[in-house]
């Protein structure tokens, strides 16, 4: 499609449980980036792909959190156990290439962990 | 270790005024600087990219400013409109992974 999609929009979870969130790259883009915007509007990025390799998990809290990039399927991003302090707006991004080139954003999906 | 520093956090400008937001970097490894224009509830969107062997990149009414030996770059809105209202983020991009690092953001409100 011409626009990253994501899902689902909001997403409420208990401490303790799973989250699963979905995004759909723009067709044809090779490079697929999570970042996390949490309260005061800071952005943190968390692991990238190009297809459906890593690319870069520097960001990535590695004891809960998970991602994945398959063929033919959107990617995903798993949270097990969440914590209160993963609350926070996830966006998924899509480029063409990895540098010098933008980054589309997807409208994020809202999770809140009680 | 904040390696893009945003400023003004929040900046009231009249319509028809203009709105500059500063930005400035540490990592000499960035090659590629756009800023994102962001609503409530609504992803960033790209607003104008620079790279560092361009001092000026203007589209409409908005120009980037960008000083590589100083390290910093702004955004200029010339003729400020109350939809220019919204949160805007200065980015780099460059070095290991190319990810995005974000300034802080700046909440603009355009006054009618």
């Amino acid at each position: 499609g011409e626009e990253v999609a994501q899902t689902p929009k909001h997403l409420v979870r208990g401490e303790g449980q799973k989250a699963k969130l979905y995004c759909a790259p723009i067709k044809g883009h090779s490079y697929v980036f999570w970042y996390q915007q949490v309260l005061k509007n800071e952005f943190k990025f968390l692991i990238s792909f190009q297809n459906e390799n890593v690319f870069d998990e520097t960001g990535m809290p590695k004891e809960r959190f998970s991602a994945k990039c398959l063929p033919n399927s959107p990617c995903s991003l798993e949270i097990q156990a969440t914590k209160l302090e993963d609350s926070a707006v996830y966006f998924c991004a899509s480029s063409l290439y990895p540098s010098q080139e933008t980054q589309y954003f997807g409208p994020g999906t809202r999770l809140l962990v009680l | 270790q904040q390696q893009v520093k945003q400023s003004p956090q929040s900046l009231i400008v009249q319509k028809g005024g203009i709105s500059i937001i500063n930005c400035a970097y540490e990592n000499t490894a960035f090659d590629y600087f756009p800023w994102y224009q962001q609503f409530p509830g609504k992803g960033p969107a790209l607003l104008i990219a620079i790279r560092p062997d361009v001092s000026e990149k203007k589209e409409g009414r908005f120009t980037i400013s960008f000083n590589k030996s100083a390290k910093q770059f702004s955004l200029h809105i010339m003729d400020s409109q109350p939809g220019d209202s919204a949160t805007y983020f200065c980015a780099a991009q460059g070095g290991y992974g190319n990810k995005l690092v974000f300034g802080a953001g700046t909440i603009l409100r355009v006054k009618s």
